[in-house]
């Protein structure tokens, strides 16, 4: 049973367009969200976080929506660049579902120049 | 570089042997997560553990064991290996416990069982 998804498992968008890479969640417990960025041979890396009380977080080219009535998020990426192609997982945790992350499968970006 | 180091980068072994991967957290963290990451599995969580004591446990096998020591670094023991445990095994840590203390990733260590 997935409780974090990405149904998208890639997506390519032309340099200087907006990325949006989407995840849904089942766990209404979860009340904290995360995205992550991935290299190749490298561990994730934290992008940005959003806690249920907000409905969007900014930070420089990124920012996170959070639509906790439809149990749904989403990483928006402008302009997108060359060095933002990585893989990028949502993740999700929760003071009533473990301090642990529920990683979703990831979504493979490619920023074409 | 998120400060937590992973060793060994790579580790080829055979079935049936036991091998410790072993990871040092960010100055100052108090947390240490280990994550398995597998081809069909994606990111799973294994353990967790806070200044020492094991804090959370996830869908960690049996033949699998970790533990923290008193200099705060981890190390995660998996003994009698099948091929279905080949996989990319992080470490991650955060300053406390809590669930919105952000996780900071190492470079993994890569297990291939043959």
């Amino acid at each position: 049973d997935q409780q974090v998804k990405q149904n998208s498992p890639s997506l390519s968008v032309q340099e200087g367009r907006i990325s949006i890479l989407n995840c849904d969640y089942t766990n209404s417990m979860f009340d904290y969200f995360l995205w992550y960025k991935k290299y190749p041979a490298e561990g994730p890396t934290f992008l940005i976080s959003i806690s249920s009380i907000k409905d969007k977080n900014e930070d420089g080219r990124f920012t996170v929506f959070l639509n906790k009535s439809a149990k749904h998020l989403s990483l928006h990426i402008v302009p997108s660049q060359p060095g933002d192609s990585a893989v990028y997982f949502c993740a999700a945790s929760g003071n009533n579902a473990g301090n642990m992350l529920t990683f979703g499968g990831g979504t493979r970006l490619m920023v074409k120049p | 570089d998120s400060g937590v180091t992973q060793t060994p980068k790579h580790l080829i072994t055979a079935t049936g042997q036991r091998v410790t991967l072993r990871c040092s957290p960010r100055s100052g963290d108090l947390s240490v997560y280990w994550y398995q990451q597998s081809l069909d599995q994606g990111l799973q969580f294994l353990i967790q553990y806070y200044n020492g004591e094991e804090r959370a446990k996830g869908n960690i096998l049996e033949r699998f064991s970790a533990q923290q020591f008193p200099d705060l670094h981890s190390e995660l023991n998996l003994s009698s290996l099948e091929l279905g445990d080949s996989a990319l095994y992080f470490c991650a840590s955060s300053v406390q416990a809590g669930y919105t203390d952000t996780q900071y990733f190492g470079p993994g260590t890569r297990l291939t069982v043959l």
